[in-house]
């Protein structure tokens, strides 16, 4: 079981916003980054350090946090972003990474 | 970048050797990771290693069998990776930490690769 928890599978209406969450007490003390993956592809980042991202992600990407729960919003969600979003964190013990178990984003 | 090779398919209980090629960066001065996905399901961290190769950690399902190591004079990571079980099926993929110089892995992964396909089968 994972130490990170996210909603198996959200859904959003083109050109709606969505928000994405992950929860985990480790997250009370280390950044979540986020990846978005297609099918058949390799993970890409998309946030980092809470709300940074990497050259190239377009800024309808932002993340967010608060206490035990980080989120990633996409506002104005593309046909293209349709995918799924895994966060990942230091666990508790802050040995260990680990990853939520991701959510399926469906673009209606 | 990062580029996975080494993977196939290999019986219960036989080893298999993963590399990881790095260009386009400073190879040792990151650390490096190695992520896992079986068939249809999520994302699972199995190893880092730090810059200079004297910090490794493991997720707790392949201690003692999994050794990560890296030649930085080559730019290589690997992932040697023993008593290999069915549980071990999955696509691997070399993931570099995102920070500089961090005295931790961060867990902040990019770029990965295009993945290698593990199948332990009989």
């Amino acid at each position: 079981s994972s130490e990170l928890t996210q909603d198996p599978a959200v859904s959003v209406a083109l050109g709606q916003t969505v928000r994405i969450t992950c929860q985990g007490d480790s997250l009370r003390n280390y950044y979540a980054s986020w990846y978005q993956q297609k099918p058949g592809q390799a993970p890409i980042l998309v946030i980092y350090n809470k709300n940074t991202r990497p050259s190239g992600i377009p800024d309808r990407f932002s993340g967010s946090s608060s206490g035990n729960t980080t989120s990633l919003t996409i506002t104005g969600a593309q046909a293209e972003d349709e995918a799924d979003y895994y966060c990942n964190s230091r666990d508790s013990s802050g040995n260990h990474v680990v990853f939520g178990g991701g959510t399926k984003l469906t673009v209606l | 970048q990062v580029v996975e090779s080494g993977g196939g398919l290999v019986q219960p209980g036989e080893s298999l050797r993963l590399s990881c090629a790095a260009s386009g960066f400073t190879f040792s001065l990151y650390w490096m990771n190695w992520v896992r996905q079986a068939p249809g399901k999520g994302l699972e961290w199995v190893a880092s290693i730090n810059q200079d190769g004297s910090v490794k950690k493991f997720v707790d399902s392949v201690m003692g069998r999994f050794t990560i190591s890296r030649d930085n004079a080559k730019n290589s990571l690997f992932l040697q990776m023993n008593s290999l079980r069915a549980e071990d099926t999955a696509v691997y993929y070399c993931a570099r930490d995102r920070v500089v110089g961090a005295s931790y892995s961060v867990g902040w992964f990019d770029p990965w690769g295009q993945g290698t396909l593990v199948t332990v089968s009989p």
